[in-house]
C-alpha cells in the first residue's frame, strides 16, 4: 500500500523560502500525479499545485508566482518550494496522491492517500 | 473557481443516530466529489470518491449521493470514532481544486 513520508523546515522568517520534499514509499510514481495541499485556520484546505512524473505542473492560480513544484524520479520524490512566505502562509502542508492520466485525459484525480503533515509556521 | 459550500458547519448528533451533511458546488461537478473525515492532528482521510463510491475499508454505514450541485453524505448510525469535521472536495473543474469549509460533528 502506498505511503507518503514528508519533510522540511517547520520554522521560517517572512520572506524566506519554504521547502519541503515528499517520498513515495511502496507504490508506482510514475503515471500519477502528485500534489500539495495546506491547511490553516483562517483559509481551510487549499490546494497549491501538482506535477506528474515527467514534471508538467499546475499550479492554484492565487500561489503561482511564489510556487515551484518540482520531482526527482530517480528517488520517488517530489518537492514545494514557496518563496517569499508571510504570516499568512503559516499553515499545516501535506502532499498527496492524485489522479492519472486515461486516454489523454487526467482522471479519478481526488486525493489519497496523503503524508502525514508539516506544521510550517513563519514568525520574526 | 468553483466555491464549495457545505452546511451546517456544526452538526450535534447523538451515538447510533442518522447524520446528513451537504455540500453545494457554485456549478455543475458532475459526480466529481469527494469526501473526506479528519480527526485532530491526522490527515485527511478519504470516505467517498465519485459522490457515491465509498473508499477501501470504509464501512457500509458511510453514504453519498447526489451530482450536478448538490451531495450528501450519510452516516447510518453514528459510532464513537465518526466524530470529526467532514470536508468535501470538487475535482471537476481546475485549477483549482477546491475544498469546502467543513462540518465539524459534534455529540450531541
Amino acid at each position: 500500500q502506498v505511503q507518503l513520508q514528508q519533510w522540511g523546515a517547520g520554522l521560517l522568517k517572512p520572506s524566506e523560502t519554504l521547502s519541503l520534499t515528499c517520498a513515495v514509499y511502496r507504490g508506482s510514481f510514475s503515471g500519477f500525479y502528485w500534489s500539495w495541499i495546506r491547511q490553516s485556520p483562517g483559509r481551510g484546505l487549499e490546494w497549491i499545485g501538482e506535477i506528474n512524473h515527467s514534471g508538467s505542473t499546475t499550479y492554484n492560480p492565487s500561489l503561482k508566482s511564489r510556487v515551484t513544484i518540482s520531482t526527482d524520479t530517480s528517488r520517488n520524490q517530489f518537492s514545494l518550494e514557496m518563496k517569499s512566505v508571510t504570516v499568512a502562509d503559516t499553515a499545516v502542508y501535506y502532499c498527496a496522491r492524485g489522479g492519472f492520466v486515461v486516454a489523454g485525459n487526467l482522471e479519478y484525480n481526488w486525493f489519497d492517500p496523503w503524508g502525514q503533515g508539516t506544521l510550517v509556521t513563519v514568525s520574526s | 473557481e468553483v466555491v464549495m459550500t457545505q452546511s451546517p458547519a456544526t452538526l450535534s448528533v447523538s451515538p447510533g443516530e442518522r447524520a446528513t451533511l451537504s455540500c453545494r458546488a457554485s456549478q455543475s461537478i458532475s459526480s466529481n466529489l469527494a469526501w473526506y473525515q479528519q480527526k485532530p492532528g491526522l490527515a485527511p482521510r478519504l470516505l467517498i470518491y465519485g459522490a457515491s463510491t465509498r473508499a477501501t475499508g470504509i464501512p457500509a454505514r458511510f453514504s453519498g449521493s447526489g451530482s450536478g450541485i448538490e451531495f450528501s453524505l450519510t452516516i447510518s448510525s453514528l459510532q464513537s470514532e465518526d466524530f470529526a469535521i467532514y470536508y468535501c472536495l470538487q475535482y471537476d473543474n481546475w485549477p483549482p481544486y477546491t475544498f469546502g469549509q467543513g462540518t465539524k460533528l459534534e455529540v450531541k
